[in-house]
């Protein structure tokens, strides 16, 4: 069975720092590309972070470019996201997903940005 | 980036009627591979997104067939053909042909 499990998600300061984890398991967390995708509850979706098989490529949308780090750890089946810089805005709950096409999905981490 | 426009944002289906839900999008999502890299998810209350429908019109593993995916270069449509009570949610449309994938903003399903 699939698994994904994310963690990490806290009440931080704007201006603070965070790292998200994801636990996978149940698939070959290594032949498969990964991303993050954030929700403000009664919002929509927005991927945020994507990275490669082996981590060689990583891509982010724009909001977040130089101030998040996506990275994987595939021995120890875990993607991870490092949040610097953090933003109200940045308020949100975190996903991570499988694949090209998110084809699953963890129940998510929620992260609150608020002084 | 690729901007995904959803309609209608909300719709109330009688349980056994069809239901239609559109997206286009601002730039073409086919690839020169041949593939349309447009997928549909479903988002249950109080769930995570699942995965319909991916490259245009492939259901994935476990999809009823009562769920169907088209269209053509940026304008699509989900197509459930018979709404059951479990069809409730947000549908979400999402191209992932170019970064950053983009979302449409989403269809609520209620039933009527």
């Amino acid at each position: 069975e699939v698994k994904l499990v994310e963690s990490g998600g806290v009440l931080v300061q704007p201006g603070g720092s965070l790292r998200l984890s994801c636990a996978a398991s149940g698939f070959i967390f290594n032949n498969y590309w990964m991303s993050w995708v954030r929700q403000v509850p009664g919002k929509g979706l927005e991927w945020v972070a994507g990275i490669k098989q082996d981590g060689s490529e990583k891509f982010y949308v724009d909001s977040v470019r130089g101030r998040f780090t996506i990275s994987r750890d595939n021995a120890k089946n875990s993607l991870y996201l490092q949040m610097n810089t953090l933003r109200a805005e940045d308020t949100a709950i975190y996903h991570c997903a499988k694949n090209w096409a998110l084809d699953y999905w963890g129940q998510g981490t929620p992260v609150t940005v608020s002084s | 980036e690729i901007v995904m426009t959803q309609n209608p944002l909300s719709l109330t289906v009688t349980p056994g009627q069809p239901a239609s839900i559109s997206c286009n999008s601002s730039q073409s999502l086919l690839h020169s591979n041949g593939k349309t890299f447009l997928c549909w998810y479903l988002q249950k209350p109080g769930q995570p997104p699942q995965l319909l429908i991916y490259e245009l019109f492939n259901r994935y593993s476990g999809v009823p067939d009562r769920f169907s995916g088209s269209g053509s270069e940026t304008d699509f449509t989900l197509k459930i053909s018979r709404v059951e009570a479990e069809d409730v949610g947000l549908y979400y449309c999402m191209q992932n042909i170019y970064f950053p994938y983009t979302f449409g903003r989403g269809t609520k399903l209620e039933i009527k």
